[in-house]
């Protein structure tokens, strides 16, 4: 079984510079989400998506940060303009079911796109 | 709000056992799960707590109490292979990771 592809793995920006994360999870997967890691800490979750809805954005910073799921597959992570403080691992999580319905609540994690702002 | 407290870091040799707290406050509590993740690599799921008690899964074990507000994962006869990140996370509506404790291991 595939696990969650993100691309692109590394990115060097300029700040107030744009960027676009790409995230394809596990096939058969209606949640997904996406995690901002900065060094040194744990993942913060940003938004969850049920199929194409947006279950959770409560985190996401809307004046600079967006996300989109069209088809209910794969998603879009876009920062514009980017600030110094960006500078993290975006890490895209997906699973069958919502975390709140399913047994274990079980996570699968992509490698994560790790973003430099210089 | 939700919070959780976790040592940020833990040394131990090869063949311990290692203990890594958890502490947390949240409301909608569901359960406590732990993953694991190496250095530039995904989280990986570890294992989860939704009621009090012991899992054993394998070398690593899992405890929950729910009215103490607190957990640990146990890891036994510890590799080299076993340094990397632990997270615990908190489940409710949403996963809540804490801050992570990096553990060493050297043999």
């Amino acid at each position: 079984e595939a696990g969650v592809a993100q691309s692109p793995r590394y990115k060097i920006i300029e700040k107030r510079q744009s960027v676009a994360f790409w995230c394809n999870p596990i096939s058969g997967h209606a949640t997904l989400y996406w995690y901002q890691q900065i060094l040194g800490q744990g993942p913060k979750l940003l938004i969850q998506f049920q199929n194409n809805g947006v279950v959770d954005d409560s985190q996401l910073p809307k004046d600079r940060f967006s996300a989109e799921r069209l088809k209910g597959v794969d998603s879009t992570l876009k920062i514009q303009p980017a600030k110094l403080e960006d500078s993290a691992v975006y890490l895209c999580a997906s699973s069958s079911r919502p975390v709140l319905f399913a047994d274990t609540g079980e996570l699968f994690f992509g490698e994560g796109s790790r973003l430099t702002v210089l | 709000g939700q919070s959780l407290e976790q040592p940020s870091e833990v040394t131990a040799v090869e063949g311990a056992i290692v203990q890594i707290n958890c502490t947390y406050q949240t409301s909608g509590f569901y359960g406590l799960s732990w993953y694991q993740q190496h250095d530039g690599g995904a989280p990986t799921f570890l294992s989860y707590n939704a009621l009090d008690g012991l899992e054993e899964t394998g070398r690593f074990s899992s405890f929950l109490s729910r009215s103490d507000s607190y957990g640990y994962l146990l890891l036994q006869e510890l590799q080299m292979k076993d340094s990397a990140s632990y997270f615990c996370a908190v489940r409710g509506a949403a996963l809540i990771f804490g801050k992570g404790t990096t553990l060493s291991v050297s043999s």
